[in-house]
């Protein structure tokens, strides 16, 4: 993910609609990247992860696509539901490096 | 089977005090990475363990220091605590690191008055 900023961005959609959270990383050298759900008072967890040898990777209800060309990761998510409003970030790796490199997060707000 | 667990969840000190957390791993994990979180500078990586061996870290003074156990069991550190220091510390483990997926614990919520 990119150096973190100051500020969360937002995105607020209604329930039943699809959801494109987008991230830009910035290691061209980066080979695997990951999405992570962080609800409040809860730790990070892992909803999908695709490695760079692919563009696009389905899960239930999420779709990741990556761009590598632009350096460029998208979570889709279908039929938003309230139950999905959270803190959402992108993290990425590159090579043997043990160390994920977390983007700013993104907070989805899903009204009813 | 159980999941992370951190301890403390939460804690507040004051400036020059120093501290250690705790985390455990999901048994069967033998990596563990621990990770700070503000609201500033977001999920930042500290350093991660495998087989009470430091394989990387990240770019965090030498006051925050770590440790692994052989029962995969991890500790960190920070000393001469500051005011920035507050944050939420993070712990994951995974089977391996490296590609397999990490879990996270709920946190510690560090708060240095």
């Amino acid at each position: 993910g990119e150096s973190v900023g100051l500020h969360l961005p937002t995105l607020s959609v209604q329930e039943g609609d699809n959801s494109i959270i987008n991230c830009a990383y910035s290691n061209s050298a980066s080979d695997y990247f990951i999405w992570y759900k962080q609800e409040s008072g809860k730790g990070p967890q892992f909803i999908i992860d695709i490695r760079s040898n692919m563009d696009k990777r389905q899960g239930q209800r999420v779709t990741v696509l990556l761009n590598k060309t632009v350096k460029h990761l998208s979570l889709q998510i279908a039929a938003t539901q309230p139950g999905d409003s959270a803190v959402y970030f992108c993290a990425d790796k590159a090579g043997s490096n043990y160390k994920l490199t977390f983007g700013k997060g993104t907070l989805l707000t899903v009204n009813p | 089977k159980a999941g992370v667990t951190q301890t403390p969840r939460y804690l507040i000190k004051t400036r020059g005090q120093q501290v250690t957390l705790s985390c455990s791993p999901i048994s069967g994990h033998r990596s563990v990475s621990w990770y700070q979180q503000t609201p500033g500078q977001g999920l930042q990586f500290l350093f991660e363990y495998f087989s009470e061996t430091q394989r990387n870290k990240g770019n965090f003074p030498g006051r925050f220091s770590g440790r692994q156990f052989s029962n995969s069991r991890s500790e960190m550190n920070v000393s001469t605590l500051e005011l920035g220091d507050s944050a939420l510390y993070l712990c994951a483990s995974s089977l391996r690191g490296s590609l397999d997926e990490q879990f996270f614990g709920p946190g510690t919520r560090l708060t240095v008055l």
